[in-house]
């Protein structure tokens, strides 16, 4: 699997926007970026995912790189309900599983 | 909102017992998968189900582990002879088929908190 890299913790104030990075300098052609979220306690939640064009919807927006090397995941306005683990995971059209990484850590400062 | 459901939402067992963990995958997904997490550790794939078998499992799914989709809603995840290193969270999730294929977004469960004593 492709391997994607994190920054292994943020802060971020409250009300402020988050932007979240992503590495992934092996990208493959089929493999879509997903990103999830762990909340403290409960299971993975799915955010957004996204292959070539930038990519918004009610939780967050996905800004992906022209080269696919790099994306950043976008919080408009963070909440303390956003303090979680972040996820970056590449998943091939076709490949079932999700292969979690270590993820970053986002604090959210009130 | 539909979402996945899963009992019991802690289990207690001695070393050596078969346990079966339960997951009410959300009613129009036809694919379903179990995760686990050791405390303090990643998220870790062990196998994904669809249409009545296994499409793909991990190195971690060995002879001790099985699925099954006994009824229409209910997916189960027995470990047959549980041992110490089984303590973790087990995650289930579920997708739904887009075109014949599942690339889309999957939806966890809340987990069962597994502790072998």
């Amino acid at each position: 699997d492709a391997k994607t890299t994190q920054p292994n913790s943020m802060e971020s104030n409250e009300e402020e926007p988050v932007h979240l990075p992503c590495n992934h300098s092996t990208i493959s052609g089929t493999d879509y970026i997903h990103w999830y979220r762990q909340l403290p306690s409960q299971g993975p939640e799915y955010v957004i995912h996204g292959l070539t064009s930038n990519v918004n919807n009610r939780m967050a927006s996905l800004a992906i790189a022209e080269d696919r090397k790099s994306s950043t995941l976008i919080l408009h306005r963070a909440t303390l309900r956003d303090a979680a683990v972040y996820y970056c995971i590449l998943k091939n059209f076709g490949n079932e599983k999700l292969t979690f990484g270590t993820g970053t850590r986002l604090t959210i400062i009130p | 909102e539909p979402e996945v459901t899963q009992t019991p939402s802690h289990q207690v067992t001695q070393m050596g017992q078969e346990v079966i963990l339960r997951c009410v995958p959300i009613s129009n997904h036809l694919y379903f998968y179990w995760y686990r997490q050791i405390l303090g550790q990643k998220v870790e794939f062990l196998v994904s189900f669809y249409n009545n078998e296994i499409s793909e499992k991990s190195e971690i799914f060995d002879d001790q582990f099985s699925v099954e989709r006994p009824d229409g809603s209910n997916f189960t995840l027995k470990i047959r002879s549980t041992k110490l290193e089984d303590s973790a969270m087990y995650f289930c999730a579920s997708s739904p088929i887009v075109a014949g294929v599942s690339y889309n977004e999957q939806f966890f469960g809340p987990g069962t908190r597994l502790t072998v004593l």
